[in-house]
C-alpha cells in the first residue's frame, strides 16, 4: 500500500517556467487537498477536491491551477512560477469530511530563481 | 491562526512515556483535536484524533479533559525513532477546513 505518493521530490525552476506538481492516493480517498509550508509556517491549504471533477480553493490558491479527472491522481499546475512560490508542497488524502485524518505525502521541495 | 498552545521542546528517556500537552481553550462542540508529527523534513505523518472521549490506537493515547479545553498526547514506550515535532490541532469536520499547523512541540527521545 503505497498511500500518498508525490513527485517529483526536488524541483528547480527559472521565474516564468511553468510545472505539473503529481499527487496520487491508492487508498480510494474522495477527498484530495494540496497545501504548502513555507519555513517556520505551518501548512496553509491551496486547493482541494471532494471527489472526481470537483474542486475548490483554499487559503492561498492564486498562482496555481488543479483538476481531478480522477479518484486516484490530483496535479497542482504552477502556471507562471514566482520566486514567492519557492516552498515544500504537500499532497494530503482522505475519506468524507467527517472528521476523518488526512494522510500526507513526503512532499515536493521547490526552489523558483 | 493556530488554535492551539504547545510547549516549544520537550525531552523524554528512552524506553519512558511521554505525555505532551496541548491546549485548546476556546475549542468549539464540532471540532476535533488531531495529533500528527513531523520527522526530518518528511510529510506529517497522523497519530491519533479525538472528538470528546479519550482514544487509543497502536501508536498512542489521546486523553482529552472533560471541557476539552486541553489534551495529552502519550507515547507509551518512547524510542529514539520518536524522535521529531508533534503537533496539536483542532479542526472541524467539514470540506475545505483547513489542518493549521502551529510550531509544535520538538520532542527529543534521550538514550
Amino acid at each position: 500500500n503505497a498511500g500518498v505518493t508525490q513527485t517529483p521530490k526536488f524541483q528547480v525552476l527559472k521565474t516564468g517556467q511553468s510545472m505539473t506538481l503529481q499527487c496520487a492516493q491508492d487508498m480510494n480517498h474522495e477527498y484530495m487537498s494540496w497545501y504548502r509550508q513555507d519555513p517556520g509556517m505551518g501548512l496553509r491549504l491551496i486547493h482541494y477536491s471532494v471527489g472526481a471533477g470537483i474542486t475548490d480553493q483554499g487559503e492561498v490558491p492564486n498562482g496555481y491551477n488543479v483538476s481531478r479527472s480522477t479518484t486516484e491522481d490530483f496535479p497542482l499546475r504552477l502556471l507562471s512560477a514566482a520566486p514567492s512560490q519557492t516552498s515544500v508542497y504537500f499532497c494530503a488524502s482522505s475519506y468524507g469530511a467527517s472528521g476523518q485524518p488526512q494522510h500526507f505525502g513526503d512532499g515536493t521541495r521547490l526552489s523558483i530563481l | 491562526d493556530a488554535k492551539t498552545t504547545q510547549p516549544t521542546s520537550m525531552d523524554c528517556a528512552e524506553g519512558r512515556a511521554a505525555n505532551l500537552p496541548c491546549n485548546h481553550s476556546t475549542i468549539s462542540g464540532n471540532e476535533y483535536v488531531y495529533w500528527y508529527r513531523q520527522i526530518h523534513s518528511q510529510g506529517p505523518q497522523y497519530i491519533i484524533h479525538g472528538l470528546k472521549n479519550n482514544e487509543t490506537n497502536e501508536m498512542a493515547s489521546l486523553i482529552i479533559t472533560e471541557d476539552r479545553k486541553s489534551s495529552t498526547l502519550i507515547l507509551p514506550h518512547a524510542t529514539l525513532r520518536d524522535t521529531a515535532v508533534y503537533y496539536c490541532i483542532v479542526r472541524a469536520a467539514g470540506y475545505g477546513q483547513n489542518f493549521v499547523f502551529g510550531p509544535g512541540t520538538r520532542l527529543s527521545v534521550l538514550p
